[in-house]
C-alpha cells in the first residue's frame, strides 16, 4: 500500500521567515495530494492541493511543488506568522482509490 | 451552508460499552470518510461509505467496529465493547464525488474509561 513519510516532524520559524515541508509517497500512480492544517482541538482544514498534471500552485502565501519523478512535494510558507502555528499534514490519494493516507505531521512554531 | 457535522463531540464511555459516533455530510456530498486519530499522531482510514453501501473497509478493524449511511439519516460509526486503546478523535469527512475535495467535521473525542 501507499507509505507517506513527512519532514521535519518540527519547525520552529521567526516570524516573517520562510518555511518548507516535505513529503515524500511511495506509489508513483497516486494522483492527488492535499495539505491540511489541523489546531490544537480542531478539525484539519485543507490549505492547498495539487494534482498529478501540475507541477505547481500557489495562493497568496502558501505554495505547493510536486516533483512527480521523484515523488515527493513541499508545502512553502512564505512571511509566516503566529497564527500559522498548527500541525501541517500532507496526504496522499491514489489512482482508483478515494482514502487519504497521511503523513505523520508537522509542528510548525511561529514565534513574534 | 453547512460544514461536516459530527455528534457527539465529546463521548465518554467505560470498558465494554458501546460508542455511537454520528456524522452528517456538507449538503450535496453523497460520499463519506471515517478516520481516526490517536493522540499526537496522524490521521488513519477507516472506511469509505456511499449512501447504503460500503466501499473500503480496509482500514476498519475486524471485530468490534462496524459502519453505516442509510438511505435516510447521517453515518454512523459503531463500536461495541470498547477498550482503552480506542479512546482517540474520531473524524468524518465528506466529499461531492469520489476523487474530490474532503472536507473533515468537527471530531468526535471518544474517551474509555
Amino acid at each position: 500500500g501507499e507509505n507517506v513519510e513527512q519532514h521535519p516532524s518540527t519547525l520552529s520559524v521567526q516570524e516573517g521567515d520562510s518555511a518548507v515541508i516535505k513529503c515524500t509517497y511511495s506509489d508513483s500512480a497516486s494522483n492527488y495530494f492535499p495539505w491540511y492544517k489541523q489546531e490544537l482541538g480542531k478539525r484539519p482544514q485543507l490549505i492547498i492541493d495539487i494534482r498529478s498534471n501540475v507541477g505547481e500552485k500557489k495562493d497568496q502565501r502558501i505554495a505547493v511543488t510536486l516533483n512527480k519523478t521523484a515523488k515527493h512535494f513541499s508545502l512553502h510558507i512564505t512571511e509566516t506568522q503566529p497564527e500559522d502555528s498548527a500541525v501541517y499534514f500532507c496526504a496522499v490519494q491514489g489512482a482508483g482509490f478515494q482514502k487519504l493516507v497521511f503523513g505523520t505531521g508537522t509542528r510548525l512554531l511561529v514565534s513574534p | 451552508n453547512a460544514g461536516v457535522m459530527q455528534n457527539p463531540r465529546h463521548l465518554v464511555r467505560r470498558r465494554g460499552q458501546e460508542a455511537r459516533l454520528r456524522c452528517s455530510p456538507m449538503k450535496g456530498h453523497s460520499h463519506v470518510y471515517w478516520y481516526r486519530q490517536l493522540p499526537e499522531e496522524g490521521l488513519k482510514f477507516m472506511v469509505y461509505l456511499q449512501k447504503e453501501n460500503i466501499i473500503d473497509e480496509s482500514g476498519m478493524p475486524k471485530e468490534r467496529f462496524s459502519a453505516e449511511f442509510p438511505k435516510e439519516g447521517p453515518s454512523i460509526l459503531r463500536i461495541q465493547q470498547v477498550v482503552r486503546g480506542d479512546s482517540a478523535a474520531y473524524f468524518c469527512a465528506s466529499s461531492p464525488a469520489s476523487q474530490e475535495t474532503q472536507y473533515f467535521g468537527p471530531g468526535t473525542r471518544l474517551t474509555v474509561l
